[in-house]
């Protein structure tokens, strides 16, 4: 996961306040995947990103969730009015190549483990 | 829909044995990989398989892809404590509808390897 730095690593948040998720990929990289894992379960999509447009948000709740990718600075998930529900450990990923092709793996951040209280 | 579903969801091994964990998917896909989390940890990628018949093998590790059969396969060999962790496989749902990169996981084997 080397250049996919995401952060916070830990996040706690009481009901109803807002949360906001940063993910940097490398220098020159421009995709950014976001995906949520639930305790104990297998990670699943929620959001494709390059620069400043959203390609594939199939898996991004309709209420609450948005995501960006802005020119300048990092790629930021947003929850507003945080559930318990919405604990869980937030991924981001990048392909490991600049303009690489799917057949090497993406590469995953550390995460940031939401806590809602 | 794409589905993903992988058995057993829990092994516990001892040292030295082998055992297989399984992966399968619904419908054809040409792009399968494997992860490894260790607890609270990232994934870490441990094999991408490409095509029908695709074996690799790392250290004590080895997989496979049947396409046909729709069928992955992670293969111990003489399983060692370092391996306990959890392990993914996912199909790219890029052919379904979705973007490249929109990874399909399975729910993982939590794998115990005890001395």
């Amino acid at each position: 996961n080397a250049g996919v730095m995401q952060n916070p690593r830990h996040l706690v948040r009481r009901r109803g306040q807002e949360a906001r998720l940063r993910c940097s990929p490398m220098k020159g990289h421009s995709h950014v995947y976001w995906y949520r894992q639930l305790p104990e379960e297998g990670l699943k999509f929620m959001v494709y990103l390059q620069k400043e447009n959203i390609i594939d948000e199939s898996g991004m709740p309709k209420e609450r969730f948005s995501a960006e990718f802005p020119k300048e600075g990092p790629s930021i998930l947003r929850i507003q009015q945080v559930v318990r529900g919405d604990s869980a450990a937030y991924f981001c990923a990048c392909p490991p190549v600049v303009g690489g092709s799917f057949k090497s793996p993406l590469h995953f951040g550390n995460g940031t483990r939401l806590t809602v209280t | 829909e794409l589905k993903v579903e992988q058995n057993p969801l829990f092994l516990s091994m001892q040292e030295g044995k082998n055992y297989t964990i399984y992966c399968n998917y619904s419908t054809t896909s040409d792009r399968l990989y494997w992860y490894r989390q260790d607890p609270g940890k990232s994934l870490e990628s441990l094999f991408v398989l490409l095509s029908n018949g695709a074996v690799k093998q790392e250290g004590r590790l080895m997989a496979s892809l049947d396409t046909k059969a729709r069928l992955s396969t992670l293969h111990i060999t003489a399983a060692v404590h370092d391996l306990s962790a959890t392990y993914f496989c996912a199909v790219d749902g890029g052919n379904y509808g979705g973007s490249q990169g929109n990874l399909i996981f399975g729910k993982g084997t939590k794998l115990s390897v005890k001395p």
